[in-house]
């Protein structure tokens, strides 16, 4: 079985500063992706940021990029240049790749809180 | 309607009685999932369908009965619940390309459903 963990439970910035997100996972499987997902107050969560365990180049979406390190099965993300609608929980998630559908195991969450 | 969408927002029910929660994709989608997000707890996968099959049931008490009628809809029928099943029930769709190792996976979910049981 996968877990994923992240050790921060809650995380704060000021506005246009930079932040990272930690979150380490274990599994056996050879194949697998990775999420970070943001969920806002009250609102649906969505897709930040993924990586493809196979792929060695980091991804990046605009603000958000990822440390991958694939040894030390570590996923990192970075804000830069923060804004008060980054203020929202976010959970790193894995899922193998041994199937054709999704099996998201999610961490616990940090609720990140960017100040003005 | 777009994304996915979800039935009722927040629903209150006693331990003796039987309702469900409806989840609705707009996406053309053919992978759908019910998720538990609790206070304390990480979020949990429930159910998994795919091609309107259950393909994944992660030790999910009886109690929860899932229903896919087809690939756009997705039910959770609840009854004799207890308090601790109050949670936020999530929906979330996908496409399955149907070639296992071929992602990317990524999921949309839906607002969700508060549930209380008292």
């Amino acid at each position: 079985a996968q877990t994923v963990t992240q050790s921060q439970p809650e995380m704060s910035v000021q506005e246009a500063e930079t932040v990272t997100l930690s979150c380490t996972y274990d599994t056996s499987e050879s194949n697998y992706y990775l999420f970070w997902y943001k969920q806002p107050p009250s609102r649906q969560m969505i897709l930040v940021i993924r990586q493809e365990a196979y792929k060695q180049q980091n991804a990046t979406e605009n603000r958000f990029s990822v440390n991958f390190q694939k040894a030390a099965k570590s996923f990192s993300l970075k804000i830069s240049d923060s804004q008060l609608g980054d203020t929202a929980m976010y959970f790193c998630a894995f899922t193998p790749g041994g199937t054709s559908y999704g099996k998201l195991t999610f961490g616990q969450g940090t609720i990140l809180t960017v100040h003005p | 309607e777009t994304g996915v969408t979800q039935t009722p927002r927040h629903l209150v029910m006693g331990m003796t009685n039987k309702k469900s929660l409806k989840c609705e994709q707009h996406l053309g989608h053919n992978a759908m999932y019910w998720y538990k997000q609790s206070a304390k707890k990480p979020l949990e996968l429930m159910f998994v369908y795919s091609l309107e099959e259950r393909v994944e049931n992660n030790s999910v008490p009886s109690r929860f009965s899932p229903e896919c009628p087809n690939s756009s809809h997705l039910f959770l029928h609840l009854h004799t619940l207890q308090p601790e099943d109050s949670a936020l029930y999530l929906c979330a769709s996908s496409q399955d390309l149907g070639l296992a190792g071929v992602g990317p996976y990524e999921q949309y979910f839906g607002p969700g459903t508060r549930l209380t049981v008292t």
